[in-house]
């Protein structure tokens, strides 16, 4: 089955500076890729997604970028603020996989003041 | 106008005990599921439904069951409670067929503490 790797497990950035998470996947056959915000009690909500053909996708301060030769993507958050401090998952899945989501471990981020 | 929404948030019980989670979605959407998330905050699926048909089941013990009386709900029945199975249980929906990849919309979370 699916296999999602995710680094760091925590990240602290000083308000301002950039974050970048990475993920890698073992499925070739996967081609969804959404992730996940979630606050500390919270349910998991999602930020952002790519699905496999395109490269890469923004919206204001949040981009994911997608390597499908090396099966890894990335998510990279500019101008941090504090309230981006939460745990980010990333995930995959494919077609006529019963859309199940294979999950990463998480990454706990913490934007400094 | 919650969009996925559970039952109870919170539930405390002693090992042994039977228990239920009740989750209702007013999206309109076909498939439902449950992810277990644990204390290092894993996040792994345990069922999907579609249209009330069971469409993934994660290898969870049959002391879980899900049931879904319309595809607007899915409840999730835990039979003789275990200490391990302390977890935040979420619930959730997308809106298509259970082969597309369609985004999936979490419900806040029942955090079952087992003692």
């Amino acid at each position: 089955g699916e296999n999602v790797e995710q680094h760091p497990s925590t990240l602290s950035v000083q308000e301002g500076d950039s974050a970048v998470i990475k993920c890698t996947y073992s499925d070739s056959a996967s081609n969804y890729f959404p992730w996940y915000k979630q606050e500390l009690g919270k349910r998991p909500q999602l930020i952002i997604d790519i699905r496999s053909n395109v490269g890469e996708k923004k919206d204001q301060r949040i981009a994911v970028t997608l390597n499908k030769t090396a099966k890894h993507f990335s998510l990279h958050i500019t101008e941090t603020q504090p309230e981006d401090s939460a745990v980010y998952f990333c995930a995959a899945s494919k077609m006529g996989g019963g859309n199940k989501l294979t999950f990463g471990t998480g990454t706990q981020l913490k934007v400094e003041l | 106008d919650t969009a996925v929404s559970q039952t109870p948030k919170y539930l405390v019980t002693q090992m042994g005990n039977d228990k239920s989670i009740k989750c209702e979605q007013n999206l309109g959407h076909d498939t439902m599921y449950w992810y277990k998330q644990d204390s290092k905050k894993f996040l792994k699926i345990m069922f999907s439904y579609n249209n009330k048909e069971l469409i993934i089941n994660e290898t969870v013990p049959n002391r879980f069951s899900p049931k879904s009386p319309d595809k607007a709900h899915l409840n999730l029945h835990i039979n003789s409670l275990e200490l391990g199975d302390s977890a935040v249980y979420f619930c959730a929906s997308s809106q298509g067929l259970a082969q597309s990849t369609d985004t999936q919309y979490f419900g806040p979370g029942t955090r079952l503490t087992v003692l």
